[in-house]
């Protein structure tokens, strides 16, 4: 079966410094890999989606990058965190099939909680 | 543009009744996908239900189904005997044509015991 990691769950940075953030999925090849943020009391928004190694595909523009180095791997990162970057931070998976529209169901890690002071 | 409406900040019901969530949507494309992903406090999002657009069928899982409008672009959840475990926030969500999911700003829903 899939499973998706998601680490660290709680992560207290102060402002300007770096950010790593790290996901990874077992049990499938080949993944649609996005990563979420959601403010407190909010839905989710999209920030970075990818559809294979080295193809990131950014939703909103801001301080944030992600990374695929591996199939399976998706990373989001910041050189300088900023106190707007605090938040709840969901990476998730999908199998797509692009004749199987209906399949891409998204399934969702854990989540990482961020305080940036 | 796509976009999801839950109009319902909270609701609450009370344990072993029934309730409804409601949620619209707008889009130009005839053939897509809706989803209830539940949220409880642990704040994982679990998948709860999923409808074909095609399909005029209901879609049901257990307690959970859906109402689904597809000329009034609605799509309501409907929770039967209520329990404390569905204590969550409620997202509905489409999936547009390049799959991403565009989400609804969510529904608290409490159990009261």
């Amino acid at each position: 079966s899939q499973t998706i990691h998601q680490w660290p769950a709680t992560l207290v940075q102060p402002v300007g410094s770096p950010l790593s953030l790290e996901c990874t999925v077992e049990g499938t090849s080949n993944p649609n890999l996005y990563w979420y943020r959601q403010a407190a009391g909010r839905g989710l928004q999209l920030l970075f989606y990818s559809v294979g190694i080295g193809q990131i595909s950014s939703e909103v523009p801001q301080n944030l990058s992600a990374s695929r180095p591996q199939d399976r791997q998706f990373i989001l990162s910041s050189k300088k965190l900023l106190l707007s970057d605090s938040g709840f931070y969901l990476c998730a998976w999908s199998a797509i099939r692009r004749t199987e529209l209906a399949k891409n169901i998204q399934y969702f890690g854990a989540g990482t909680r961020l305080s940036v002071l | 543009a796509q976009t999801v409406t839950q109009s319902q900040p909270e609701m609450s019901v009370q344990e072993a009744e029934t309730v409804t969530l409601s949620c619209t949507y707008d889009t130009s494309e005839s053939d897509y996908y809706l989803f209830w992903y539940k949220q409880p406090p642990s704040r994982q999002m679990i998948l709860v239900i999923r409808q074909e657009a095609y399909k005029q069928q209901n879609a049901t899982e257990n307690r959970f189904s859906v109402n689904f409008q597809k000329a009034a672009k609605s799509f309501s959840l409907k929770i039967s005997d209520s329990q404390l475990g569905d204590a969550a926030m409620y997202f509905c969500a489409y999936i547009d044509s390049n799959y991403q999911l565009i989400w609804g700003a969510g529904t608290k829903l409490i159990i009261k015991p």
